[in-house]
């Protein structure tokens, strides 16, 4: 079965800071990965997705994550935070051919001035 | 291009009454989720739907039930209400059955039950 870790459920940044989210995952067959964002009173928005082309991919707003089996890892990255970014960020697993997803608990991302 | 609507946005409910969400889909989209967010958590698949069917489902119980209708669009009953029951539930919809695509979600119909 497939699940997802994200370490931290609250991470602080300093504006212009590297931004960093981890996710680890679990899976028994090659995993597709997603990250997607919450802003207060909304619904996900996708920022990127992994479906097994590169393993560096770039997302939306600057964000990038990086897929790596040995670690068993899909962290996001940003290399300088926005005010903008403050929101909960959520990683995410699936695997082709199947109906769900399975969300890790998220993390809630605090822009610092 | 029409996104994925919810409605209501928000509704209080007592133990033991009986809810209805409704969603409507992203347009050319045939495939509907459920999933359901409790307070500081991540989403929960509730189920999906495919061509007015239930294709699959999460670990909740027989009084969480749904519907597709022909333009693809969902309702979400949840009967016998209980607090814990309180949360938000999002809509997803999405291209193609099977395919780990990108789930588009709506904003959320926010449930809380007294």
């Amino acid at each position: 079965a497939q699940s997802v870790t994200q370490l931290g459920s609250h991470v602080s940044v300093s504006e212009g800071a590297l931004v960093l989210l981890r996710c680890n995952y679990s899976s028994s067959v090659p995993p597709y990965l997603f990250w997607y964002v919450q802003y207060p009173n909304q619904g996900l928005q996708l920022l990127l997705k992994y479906t097994s082309a590169a393993t560096l991919v770039k997302g939306i707003n600057g964000f990038e994550a990086e897929f790596k089996k040995s670690e068993t890892s899909f962290h996001l990255t940003k290399p300088s935070a926005h005010m903008s970014d403050a929101a909960e960020y959520f990683c995410a697993v699936t695997l082709t051919g199947t109906y769900k997803y399975i969300f890790g608990t998220g993390t809630r991302l605090k822009v610092l001035a | 291009e029409t996104g994925v609507t919810q409605s209501p946005t928000h509704l209080i409910k007592t133990r033991g009454q009986q809810v209805t969400l409704r969603c409507s889909s992203q347009s050319g989209h045939n495939t509907v989720s459920w999933y359901q967010q409790a307070l500081g958590q991540g989403p929960q698949f509730i189920f999906q739907y495919y061509r007015e069917e239930e294709n699959g489902r999460g670990n909740f119980p027989p009084r969480f039930s749904g519907l597709q209708f022909p333009n693809y669009s969902s309702e979400l009953n949840v009967n016998a209400l209980e607090l814990d029951d309180s949360a938000l539930y999002l809509c997803a919809s999405s291209l193609r059955l099977g395919e780990a695509g990108e789930l588009f979600f709506g904003e959320g119909s926010r449930l809380t039950v007294l």
